[in-house]
């Protein structure tokens, strides 16, 4: 089955430090890749997304690839703000059909606290 | 947009009592989801519907939880009866089926606490 895997939070910076959540999978077929974003007291929100090997998805300083040699899609940042403290959910969708179609697998999640 | 439409947003309740969670997807999604998340599962799917029917309920943990969604603009999810296990946030997500636009958005949650 589909699963997926992130590095164990929480995770602590400074400000203006770089950051790195690794994220790896385990799917069957071609899935597509998202990094989710929870901040307090809210719902998850789409960050990134990327559908196909190689591509990087890309928004508001955060990046990642899909690696499909790894079946990584780690999350970084260059330089992370106190606003970016929240809990980020890395999580696939396979694109075979049957009753699977439009299922997200998330993964654990990783609570990112970053102090000024 | 709107945006997924949750309510109530916080709710409290003695164990045994009925809970009715409601949930008001994007207005032409149709995929509609429920998640529960708890501290120590993390996030879970609990059931997901495609144009009003339920697809895959294999998540719902037992017989005391129902969900419906008599139109493509409602879906419920009941507790019947209740109990403190059951306290969580339970979100509803909403989704087009098109392959571009395949983002799940999700609704701000109901923070149950079951006492």
């Amino acid at each position: 089955g589909n699963s997926v895997t992130q590095m164990e939070g929480p995770v602590t910076l400074s400000e203006e430090a770089f950051l790195t959540i690794n994220c790896t999978y385990t799917a069957t077929g071609y899935p597509s890749l998202f990094w989710y974003v929870q901040y307090p007291g809210e719902g998850l929100q789409l960050l990134l997304k990327a559908t196909k090997a190689d591509d990087k998805g890309s928004n508001k300083g955060f990046e990642a690839t899909y690696r499909k040699e790894t079946t990584s899609f780690h999350l970084e940042k260059g330089s992370v703000q106190v606003s970016d403290s929240a809990v980020y959910f890395c999580a696939l969708r396979t694109n075979a059909g049957g009753t699977s179609y439009g299922k997200l697998t998330f993964g654990q999640g990783t609570i990112l606290t970053v102090h000024p | 947009d709107a945006g997924v439409i949750q309510s109530p947003r916080h709710e409290v309740t003695e164990m045994g009592q009925e809970v009715t969670l409601r949930c008001k997807p994007i207005s032409g999604h149709d995929y509609l989801f429920w998640y529960r998340q708890t501290m120590m599962r993390g996030l879970e799917l609990l059931i997901y519907f495609n144009n009003n029917v339920p697809i895959d309920d294999s998540g719902m943990p037992e017989d005391r939880f129902s969900a419906k969604m008599p139109n493509a603009s409602f879906s419920t999810l009941k507790i019947q009866p209740s109990e403190p296990r059951d306290s969580a946030v339970y979100f509803c997500a909403s989704s087009f089926t098109d392959y571009s636009r395949e983002t799940q958005y999700f609704g701000p949650g109901t923070r149950l606490l079951v006492l």
